[in-house]
């Protein structure tokens, strides 16, 4: 089955600096690509996805990067703000395997003010 | 209005008991999911329904076992509860077909003592 590796673990920037994370799928049939913020004791929520015929996609100061090839995808926030302080889930998803989403461990991301 | 919403919020047992979790969305998906989130975080899908029809049944223990009355509605039952059914559990739904964005649930916090 689809295997997400998500790095780094933990990730501490101070308030301006730039932040990523990236995520390794191994299932090469994984089409959909969705990140999701969680914040201390709320459920997960969208914050952008990517879907496997689109290389980058860009919503203000976050954007997503996909190489297909190498099979990885990678989040960015820049000019990060104290309100971006959360934990951040990658997902593979394919379509055939009932849309089911296989999250990489998480990264705890801090931003300092 | 409240997209995916489950009940309890927090349910806490003895173990050897048996609990039930509910979940409810009024988005009109045809797909919903259980996902179980443990102490560290990681999210890991238990189970999918589709149109009410079973398509996705994780590694779960038979103690966990789950229904859908209708397209709206996914139940989570488990019996004979122990000490490492302890975790959140989210309910969650998508719009089936083309892939979309999985909504989740506020979550469900079971503790077993």
């Amino acid at each position: 089955g689809e295997n997400v590796e998500q790095h780094p673990s933990t990730l501490s920037v101070q308030e301006g600096d730039s932040a990523v994370i990236k995520c390794t799928y191994s299932d090469s049939a994984s089409n959909y690509f969705p990140w999701y913020k969680q914040e201390l004791g709320k459920r997960p929520q969208l914050i952008i996805d990517i879907r496997s015929n689109v290389g980058e996609k860009k919503d203000q100061r976050i954007a997503v990067t996909l190489n297909k090839t190498a099979k990885h995808f990678s989040l960015h926030i820049t000019e990060t703000q104290p309100e971006d302080s959360a934990v951040y889930f990658c997902a593979a998803s394919i379509k055939a395997a009932g849309n089911k989403l296989t999250f990489g461990g998480g990264t705890r991301v801090l931003v300092k003010p | 209005d409240t997209a995916v919403s489950q009940t309890p919020k927090y349910l806490v047992t003895q173990m050897g008991n048996d609990k039930s979790i509910k979940c409810e969305q009024n988005l009109g998906h045809d797909t919903m999911y259980w996902y179980k989130q443990d102490s560290k975080k990681f999210l890991k899908i238990m189970f999918s329904y589709n149109n009410k029809e079973l398509i996705i049944n994780e590694t779960v223990p038979n103690r966990f076992s789950p229904k859908s009355p209708d397209k709206a509605h996914l139940n989570l039952h488990i019996n004979s509860l122990e000490l490492g059914d302890s975790a959140v559990y989210f309910c969650a739904s998508s719009q089936g077909g083309y892939i979309t964005e999985a909504f989740f649930g506020q979550g469900t916090r079971l503790t077993v003592v």
